[in-house]
């Protein structure tokens, strides 16, 4: 069935330092790649997302990575901030035939200062 | 910024008891959505809610389960008898459109305990 796999599951780096997040979909027709962030007591909020017709795209520290042919897609967060420390999930979905996002298991970032 | 809403943000419950989470939805959306989350776990879909009916659920979302939309800001999900595997952290979320990857925002959750 349909599936998405995330690594690491935890993550420490010392601020100011990059943060990679990769992610692994099952299902060949997804095609929209969104990130969730999400800190400790709230819910998941979007902080990038990346469309299958685009390879890569950045919004200022935040750039997400998308490789079709190997059904892989990646966060990057560079010059991290304490800030940054949360939870981050990726997520998959066909634009057509369902609703449904499938999400990936959660990394926990901790930026140590 | 519009935000989803969702009370309680904590509700314990006895099992077998009925339980009432309610959702205000961003005011322009008009896809609704249950996601659920058990502690340590991945994010599931639960169901998806459009034009007062149900759209697409998936097989969590079992007879116990049931949504409604009573008005024209509310959108609930009830369940009916709880079970101690019902224990979660519940989320409402919305977008405008439903299947084009737009955006889906959520709420910061309800999370149920059932004891």
């Amino acid at each position: 069935g349909e599936n998405v796999e995330q690594h690491p599951s935890t993550l420490s780096v010392q601020e100011g330092d990059s943060a990679v997040i990769k992610c692994t979909y099952s299902d060949s027709a997804s095609n929209y790649f969104p990130w969730y962030k999400q800190e400790l007591g709230k819910g998941p909020q979007l902080i990038i997302d990346i469309r299958s017709n685009v390879g890569e795209k950045k919004d200022q520290r935040i750039a997400v990575t998308l490789n079709k042919t190997a059904k892989h897609f990646s966060l990057h967060i560079t010059e991290t901030q304490p800030e940054d420390s949360a939870v981050y999930f990726c997520a998959a979905k066909k634009t057509s035939g369902t609703y449904k996002y499938i999400f990936g298991t959660g990394t926990r970032l901790k930026v140590l200062a | 910024e519009p935000e989803v809403t969702q009370t309680p943000s904590h509700q314990v419950t006895q099992m077998g008891q009925e339980v009432i989470l309610r959702c205000v939805p961003i005011s322009n959306h008009l896809y609704f959505y249950w996601y659920r989350q058990i502690l340590g776990q991945k994010v599931e879909f639960l169901v998806s809610f459009y034009n007062n009916e149900i759209s697409e659920k998936s097989e969590i979302f079992d007879d116990q389960f049931s949504v409604e939309r009573p008005d024209g800001s509310n959108f609930t999900l009830k369940i009916r008898s709880t079970k101690l595997e019902d224990s979660a952290m519940y989320f409402c979320a919305s977008s405008v459109t439903g299947y084009s990857g737009n955006t889906i925002y959520f709420g910061e959750g309800s999370w149920l305990t059932v004891v």
